[in-house]
């Protein structure tokens, strides 16, 4: 099956600055990944859906502007976390299509102070 | 999306079978049964789908009802790592985009 990676696994950043996440697709190209934000005792929260080779598109109440997503290539996208809040901790979850359904990176807990 | 309900908990003994229902009267000829599981601070884990008949894998099975409003995922032997939230979502053929419900905590007694 499909294997996701993600990176960092566990980041703390200051308020205000910028955290980048990447997640992978080591086995399987991937057109269409999802990134997921859970906060804690919470389910699993569809953030957008990242579009390679094109814009990526978010879920209702999801700023485009602070979560900027690229999908550069068919193994990799990435979630920018611009401007950090505390408000923005969390962890974030990104899946890619598999053979039998999507696959689940294992996530990145960001802590911002 | 069409939704599913699922108990927001249940406790089984290590060794014993666990039934895990769902509920998805809305759901739609297309729509696959997806279960996930998740452990804490990971991401979600793949654990059965189906569409129609029952399913059966190294790791659970599933039961689906015949007119496919409610399954039920069975775990033949429950252990102290199959403690986990429990997730059952509705998947339209085709598509990626899982969309979670609350799930359901299973705490395994030793």
């Amino acid at each position: 099956g499909a294997v996701v990676s993600q990176h960092p696994s566990w980041v703390i950043c200051k308020s205000g600055t910028s955290v980048k996440i990447e997640c992978r697709s080591l086995d399987f190209q991937a057109t269409t990944m999802f990134w997921y934000r859970q906060f804690p005792k919470q389910s699993l929260m569809l953030m957008a859906t990242s579009n390679e080779g094109s814009k990526a598109t978010y879920e209702q109440g999801v700023e485009k502007d602070k979560f900027l997503i690229n999908h550069a290539s068919l193994t990799l996208s990435t979630l920018t976390v611009t401007s950090a809040h505390p408000e923005d901790s969390s962890f974030y979850i990104c899946s890619t299509k598999g053979a039998r359904g999507p696959y689940f990176g294992p996530g990145t807990r960001l802590t911002v102070t | 999306d069409a939704k599913t309900t699922q108990p927001n908990s249940m406790e089984s003994n290590e060794e014993e079978p666990v039934h895990l229902p769902c509920n998805h009267s809305t759901i739609s000829g297309t729509d696959y049964i997806h279960w996930y599981r998740q452990l804490p601070s990971q991401g979600p884990e793949y654990v059965i789908h189906g569409l129609t008949s029952n399913v059966n894998n190294r790791m659970a099975s599933l039961a689906i009802a015949e007119d496919r409003k409610s399954s039920t995922l069975i775990l033949h032997r429950a252990t102290l790592r199959d403690a986990a939230v429990y997730y059952c979502i509705l998947l339209e053929g085709g598509s990626e985009k899982l969309v979670f419900g609350k799930g359901t905590k299973l705490t395994v007694n030793p």
